[in-house]
């Protein structure tokens, strides 16, 4: 089955620096890479989300990016704010109408004001 | 459009009970998942419903189950409750019309089985 891997598992930047967090993937029949910022005792919330057929989406201050070859899909946040704090899940699907989502264990970034 | 809901928020149950989780989607989305989060494991697939079947399964035993109703409304239940099963339920639904579908999560049921 479908592995994902995330590192590092904790990120601290200061306010208004770039945070990247980098996850790799096993199942080269993934296709589908969504990003889930959670806060502390809140949901997970799909904040952006890349298919296989793109090299890189953004919005506004979130882009992401795909390496099929190397199989590594990258979350980048530009201009932190101290409301980027949260921990960040990245996750990978299967091809098809497949809901099973495989995530990686989590990174806390903590942006410093 | 309402999001996501799941009763109760949380739970408090003994050791060999048993338990039910409910989970209402987003109107017009057809496909429930449900998730165990716990901070060893972080989040890990349960299973599927679509169209009142189970489309996927999750790694999990037999004790977890789950139902999905003609309304999309979702159950699901552990029978003969472990301490390891103390863990955040969450469960997300989809409009199941992309492949694959962009999941939405509700807010959780925290589980805790003393």
């Amino acid at each position: 089955g479908e592995n994902v891997e995330q590192h590092p598992s904790t990120l601290s930047v200061q306010e208004g620096d770039s945070a990247v967090i980098k996850c790799t993937y096993s199942d080269s029949a993934s296709n589908y890479f969504p990003w889930y910022k959670q806060e502390l005792g809140k949901r997970p919330q799909l904040i952006i989300d890349i298919r296989s057929n793109v090299g890189e989406k953004k919005d506004q201050r979130i882009a992401v990016t795909l390496n099929k070859t190397a199989k590594h899909f990258s979350l980048h946040i530009t201009e932190t704010q101290p409301e980027d704090s949260a921990v960040y899940f990245c996750a990978a699907s299967e091809s098809g109408a497949n809901s099973k989502l495989t995530f990686g264990k989590g990174i806390t970034l903590s942006v410093r004001p | 459009k309402a999001g996501v809901t799941q009763t109760p928020r949380y739970l408090i149950k003994t050791r060999g009970q048993q338990v039910t989780l409910s989970c209402s989607p987003i109107s017009g989305h057809r496909s429930v998942s449900w998730y165990q989060q716990t901070p060893g494991q972080g989040l890990q697939f349960l299973f599927e419903y679509f169209s009142e079947t189970q489309r996927n399964k999750g790694n999990f035993p037999g004790r977890f189950s789950g139902r999905q109703f003609s309304n999309s409304r979702s159950e699901m239940n552990v029978s003969t409750l472990e301490l390891g099963d103390s863990a955040l339920y969450l469960c997300a639904s989809s409009f199941a019309g992309a492949a694959p579908p962009e999941q939405y999560f509700g807010p959780g049921t925290r589980l805790t089985v003393t």
